[in-house]
């Protein structure tokens, strides 16, 4: 079956404009995460949604946002950019919540000139 | 909060050779406890997991033992392949999260 599914791969924005990136996850997947991945940082946990609801947010600023519609599709966006926000942005699903066993997308690699 | 401690820096060897990479945890409760590994151009991959004490994960000849005394989940390989180069990360699920180390490279010399 189809994997994780993010798009779009690269992009390249300017600072003070805005972004949404998508994740199609896995048919059947109902949990959504994201996290932001940098050399210098590694993965930092953005957010998780199950069944539309977000469960749990990780320690970013208001200008990242994420929804997920009753397909379980997901979007982030992030407001404002800034050249720190160049990273590479990954989505993960699962069939359920509280599980550690993800599924990850290749990424989204977001850049801010 | 729940974290994640990984050995610093790249990991070089030729292959064949054996591979440890050491991980250690802080957590409350009793997390469930993953490696997941990064082939370049690639989302992350679970390569395996354990859920309790004592458990041990394997897959593909990793392995990985849960051990509570000393907080570890050191991941082990006895004969590396040029194939097996990647980003390797530690992570584990508390309560709310998946946590994650910050990787390390490895890098199989043939």
């Amino acid at each position: 079956k189809a994997g994780v599914t993010q798009t779009p791969r690269y992009l390249i924005k300017t600072r003070g404009q805005q972004v949404t990136l998508s994740c199609s996850p896995i048919s059947g997947h109902r949990s959504v995460s994201w996290y932001q991945q940098t050399p210098g940082q590694g993965l930092q946990f953005l957010f998780e949604y199950f069944s539309e609801t977000q469960r749990n947010k990780g320690n970013f600023p208001g200008r990242f946002s994420g929804r997920q519609f009753s397909n379980s599709r997901s979007e982030m966006n992030v407001s404002t950019l800034e050249l720190g926000d160049s990273a590479l942005y990954l989505c993960a699903s699962s069939w359920g919540q509280d599980t550690g066993e993800l599924f990850f997308g290749e990424g989204s690699r977001l850049t801010v000139l | 909060g729940d974290s994640v401690t990984q050995m610093e820096g790249p990991v070089t060897l030729s292959e064949e050779a054996f591979l440890t990479i050491n991980c250690t945890y802080t957590a409350t409760g009793y997390p469930s406890l993953f490696w997941y590994v990064q082939y370049p151009g690639e989302g992350l991959q679970l390569l395996l997991k354990a859920t309790k004490a004592d458990d041990k994960g394997s897959n593909k000849g990793f392995e990985a033992t849960y051990r509570k005394e000393t907080t570890s989940f050191h991941l082990e390989k006895g004969s590396v392949q040029v194939s097996d180069s990647a980003v390797y990360f530690c992570a584990l699920r508390g309560n709310n999260r998946l946590a994650f180390g910050k990787g390390n490279q490895v890098v199989v010399i043939p």
